[in-house]
């Protein structure tokens, strides 16, 4: 049983252009989301979070949004750089647990 | 600061062989990971442990066995292998306040 699912195994977008990458979720206890970014032979960094209370978290070119009533939500690069080529994973979690469940990934290709 | 640390990098077994994996860690972390990395599958949570002595089974336990003897020290065992493990693994830790988690550069197994 996928909880999280990210839909999308793939996304090329041209530099300079917006990233939208999609996270959806099953689970109504999950109420803190992450997103990671992965890179060939290395290990996920940790991107940007969001807690159910809000709708929308904002770092630098890089958003998340929340839609609760949808189990939805979305990572938006703006713009994209060619350094944001990577694989991006969502996770999930209940604020009382201890672990996250992660979705299985989707490839952002940025082209020139 | 070396953060998260992961030994071996790369390793061919052997059905049937046994291995142990460590991860270490440097930043007082209490909360230590592992995971599998399939293609298509995400990250998947083998084990986990909330403390130096605690262990817990994450969502593909099966065939794996984990010691946390030492608060900054977390060992995935794989007792006798199969063709099934081979995958990329990461450990992963983080305080007990807050989720995101530090992920380490992988192991990549492969059993023959």
């Amino acid at each position: 049983d996928q909880q999280v699912k990210q839909n999308s195994p793939s996304l090329s977008v041209q530099e300079g252009r917006i990233s939208i990458l999609n996270c959806d979720y099953t689970n109504s206890m999950f109420d803190y989301f992450l997103w990671y970014k992965k890179y060939p032979a290395e290990g996920p960094t940790f991107l940007i979070s969001i807690s159910s209370i809000k709708d929308k978290n904002e770092d630098g070119r890089f958003t998340v949004f929340l839609n609760k009533s949808a189990k939805h939500l979305s990572l938006h690069i703006v713009p994209s750089q060619p350094g944001d080529s990577a694989v991006y994973f969502c996770a999930a979690t209940p604020f009382t647990a201890s672990k996250l469940t992660f979705g299985t990934g989707t490839r952002l290709q940025v082209t020139l | 600061n070396a953060g998260v640390t992961q030994t071996p990098k790369f390793r061919v077994l052997k059905t049937g062989q046994s291995m142990t994996l460590l991860c270490a860690q440097d930043m007082n972390h209490e909360y230590m990971y592992w995971y599998r990395q399939d293609p298509g599958m995400g990250l998947r949570l083998i084990h986990y442990s909330v403390g130096e002595g605690t262990t817990a089974k994450g969502e593909v336990p099966d065939g794996y066995n984990v010691s946390r003897l030492k608060k900054q020290n977390f060992l995935l065992g794989l007792e006798s292998a199969a063709p099934s493990q081979t995958s990329v693994y990461f450990c992963a830790s983080n305080t007990e306040s807050y989720y995101e988690q530090y992920f380490g550069p992988g192991t990549r197994l492969t059993v023959t």
